[in-house]
C-alpha cells in the first residue's frame, strides 16, 4: 500500500528560519499527496496538496513540491514564525477514502 | 460557508457509559469521516459515511459505531467506555462523491472525550 516516511521532530528553529520537513513515499502509482497542519488545540487543516508528479502546493508561504525521481514531498517555508509552531502531518491518498497519518512532525519555532 | 462543526468540544465521561459525538459537515458535502487521535497511537481513522452508508471501516471494536442522516450530518457511538477511549475524535468532511477516492477533507476542531 501507499505510505510515507517523515521526518521525526521535533524540529526548532528561530523566528525567520528556513524551513524544510522531508517527506519520502512508497506508492504504486503516483497518489494524490497532502500535507495537513494541526495548531495546538486544534483540529487538522489542509496546508497544500499536489495531485500529480512535478505539481507544486503552496499556502501561506510553505510549498512543496512532488517530486517523482525522488519520490519525495518535502515542505519548505522561506522565513518561519512563532505562529507556524504546530505539528505537520504528510499525508498520501491510499485510495480507501481514509487519509492515513503517519506520526507528524512537530515544529517550535521561538522568538 | 460554515465549516465542520462538532458537538460537544468536550465531554467527561465514566467507565462503562455510552457516548454520542455529532458531526455537521460542510453544506454540500456528502461524506464524513471518523478519526481517532491519542498521544500513544496518533490520528487513526474509524469510519467514513457516504449517502447515510458506511463506505469505509478501520480496525476498530464493534464498540465503535456511526450512523449519517439523509441531511448528511453524521454521528459517532461508543458504548462500555474504557479508560483508552481517552482521544480526541475528530470528523472530516469531504465532497466524496462516486469514482473519486480522497478529495479534500475539511476538518471540525474535535470532540474531547475524557474516561474517568
Amino acid at each position: 500500500g501507499n505510505s510515507v516516511t517523515q521526518m521525526e521532530g521535533p524540529v526548532t528553529l528561530s523566528e525567520e528560519a528556513f524551513l524544510t520537513i522531508n517527506c519520502t513515499y512508497t506508492a504504486t502509482g503516483y497518489p494524490s499527496l497532502f500535507w495537513y497542519v494541526q495548531y495546538p488545540g486544534e483540529g487538522l487543516q489542509l496546508l497544500l496538496k499536489a495531485t500529480k508528479a512535478d505539481d507544486k502546493g503552496s499556502n501561506k508561504g510553505f510549498e512543496a513540491t512532488y517530486r517523482k525521481e525522488t519520490t519525495s514531498f518535502h515542505l519548505e517555508k522561506g522565513s518561519v514564525q512563532v505562529s507556524d509552531s504546530a505539528v505537520y502531518f504528510c499525508v498520501p491518498d491510499t485510495g480507501r477514502r481514509a487519509l492515513t497519518f503517519g506520526s507528524g512532525t512537530r515544529l517550535q519555532v521561538q522568538p | 460557508k460554515a465549516g465542520v462543526t462538532q458537538t460537544p468540544r468536550y465531554l467527561i465521561k465514566t467507565r462503562g457509559q455510552q457516548v454520542t459525538l455529532s458531526c455537521s459537515p460542510i453544506s454540500g458535502h456528502r461524506s464524513v469521516s471518523w478519526y481517532q487521535q491519542t498521544p500513544g497511537q496518533g490520528l487513526q481513522f474509524l469510519f467514513e459515511y457516504f449517502s447515510e452508508t458506511q463506505r469505509n471501516k478501520g480496525n476498530f471494536p464493534g464498540r465503535f459505531s456511526g450512523r449519517q442522516f439523509s441531511n448528511s450530518r453524521s454521528e459517532m457511538n461508543v458504548s462500555t467506555l474504557e479508560l483508552g477511549d481517552s482521544a480526541l475524535y475528530l470528523c472530516a468532511s469531504s465532497l466524496g462523491g462516486t469514482g473519486l477516492t480522497n478529495t479534500e477533507a475539511f476538518f471540525g476542531q474535535g470532540t474531547r472525550l475524557t474516561v474517568v
